[in-house]
């Protein structure tokens, strides 16, 4: 089965600064990348996710970058602000045509973004 | 509309005791899950539902049983509760049919097993 591995399990930045978490995926027939954000007691909700066929898509001041021959993809957000302060999961799938597969996640990174 | 929506939202048992999770959405979505989350573990798969009338197992469905009563609800069964249990369950749903592969989650539940 799918193995994702995510580091660091914990970053520490200044407001201001850009925050950069990665992850590695072992089957290379997962095609569909997710990053959820989880604030403290709350529900994770995906702030954004690729698809195999790009290597780059951004929104505002987060973007993911897929790099499929390394079988890694990475978060990026700059200008980052107390509100990033959150644990964020990435996760890995394979979509219908590539042989279904369920979301296998990564152990999380905890943010911390300090005024 | 709701979205997901669990209950309870948090529970103590004793071990041994038993206890149903219940789970439903309205966002008519084919697929539908239970996680649990525990420090430092990130979410692991207990069980899914890809469609009506199906459940499989996912990485850690020892300890638990699943029932999808309909499309809106999935229900997770802990027949004999252990303290290995004690942690925080969510479902979510997606609409894998039109291959839209988000989850929406619920508020989860807070499980603690003495």
């Amino acid at each position: 089965g799918e193995n994702v591995e995510q580091h660091p399990s914990t970053l520490s930045v200044q407001e201001g600064d850009s925050a950069v978490i990665k992850c590695t995926y072992s089957d290379s027939a997962s095609n569909y990348f997710p990053w959820y954000k989880q604030e403290l007691g709350k529900r994770p909700q995906l702030i954004i996710d690729i698809r195999s066929n790009v290597g780059e898509k951004k929104d505002q001041r987060i973007a993911v970058t897929l790099n499929k021959t390394a079988k890694h993809f990475s978060l990026h957000i700059t200008e980052t602000q107390p509100e990033d302060s959150a644990v964020y999961f990435c996760a890995a799938s394979r979509s219908r045509n590539s042989g279904y597969s369920t979301l296998t996640f990564g152990k999380g990174t905890m943010l911390l973004v300090s005024p | 509309n709701a979205g997901v929506t669990q209950t309870p939202k948090f529970q103590v048992l004793k071990t041994g005791q038993s206890m149903t999770l219940q789970c439903a959405q309205d966002m008519n979505h084919n697929s539908m899950y239970w996680y649990r989350q525990d420090p430092g573990m990130g979410l692991r798969l207990i069980y899914y539902s890809a469609s009506e009338g199906t459940t499989d197992k996912g990485e850690v469905p020892n300890g638990y049983n699943v029932s999808r009563l309909n499309k809106r609800e999935f229900s997770l069964r802990l027949e004999s509760a252990a303290p290995s249990q004690t942690s925080v369950y969510f479902c979510a749903s997606s609409d894998t049919d039109r291959e839209s592969y988000e989850q929406y989650f619920g508020p989860g539940t807070r499980l603690t097993v003495t």
